[in-house]
């Protein structure tokens, strides 16, 4: 089964900065991969994901990951946060078998 | 669609009584993931269902949990006794199989005292 690095726990920013939140996985032949939010007392939901092509991923609420399979990162990014983003952010990874292995999740926390 | 519906929401229960939890996923999904939630371990999956079959259980954590999947629109998952250690927020996911997008539910927020 794949593993999952989140390498940032909590990230505090500010409304309007830019965020980037990194993820980087075990490696495998072939991966999917994905990024959820989870908003207060929500399910998660999915941001976006990766399965083949192009390695730059656009998804809802103007986020974009990177995928870098040298690396074994796929990290998000978002060039403006609204105070709206504070959420939890978890990176999943699966290697085909219908299993997603989460990362720990990384809380953002936006400021005004 | 509704999405994936769990019931209760909530559950305050006492040690040693039997909990059930409800998920009833998106119409059309055939596989059915039931996860686990805590501040200590993250995010567990707990076991997960194909076309109503139990595919993986290695998740479970002891013989006191249990899930079924009787139909296509329901699964349950059962604490007989409950512990104060299983307190934790439990969700509910399902997907089409394809590319394993999962759309999870609200969850369900059980507290054992």
């Amino acid at each position: 089964a794949q593993s999952v690095t989140q390498l940032d726990s909590q990230v505090p920013v500010f409304e309007e900065a830019p965020v980037e939140l990194r993820c980087n996985y075990s490696s495998s032949v072939s991966v999917y991969l994905f990024w959820y939010v989870q908003y207060p007392n929500q399910g998660l939901q999915l941001l976006l994901k990766y399965l083949s092509g192009s390695t730059l991923v656009k998804g809802i609420n103007g986020f974009e990951a990177e995928f870098n399979k040298s690396q074994t990162s796929f990290h998000l990014r978002k060039p403006s946060v609204h105070i709206s983003d504070t959420a939890e952010y978890f990176c999943a990874v699966s290697d085909g078998d219908y299993k997603l292995s989460f990362g720990a999740g990384t809380t953002v926390t936006v400021r005004a | 669609d509704a999405g994936v519906i769990q019931s209760p929401r909530h559950e305050v229960t006492e040690m040693g009584q039997e909990v059930t939890l409800r998920c009833k996923p998106i119409s059309g999904h055939d596989y059915l993931f039931w996860y686990r939630q805590t501040m200590m371990r993250g995010l567990e999956l707990l076991i997960y269902f194909n076309n109503n079959v139990p595919i993986d259980d290695s998740g479970m954590p002891e013989d006191r949990f249990s899930a079924k999947m009787p139909n296509a629109s329901f699964s349950t998952l059962k604490i007989q006794p409950s512990e104060p250690r299983d307190s934790a927020v439990y969700f509910c996911a399902s997907n089409t199989g394809v590319y394993n997008e999962q759309f999870f539910g609200p969850g369900t927020r059980l507290t054992v005292l």
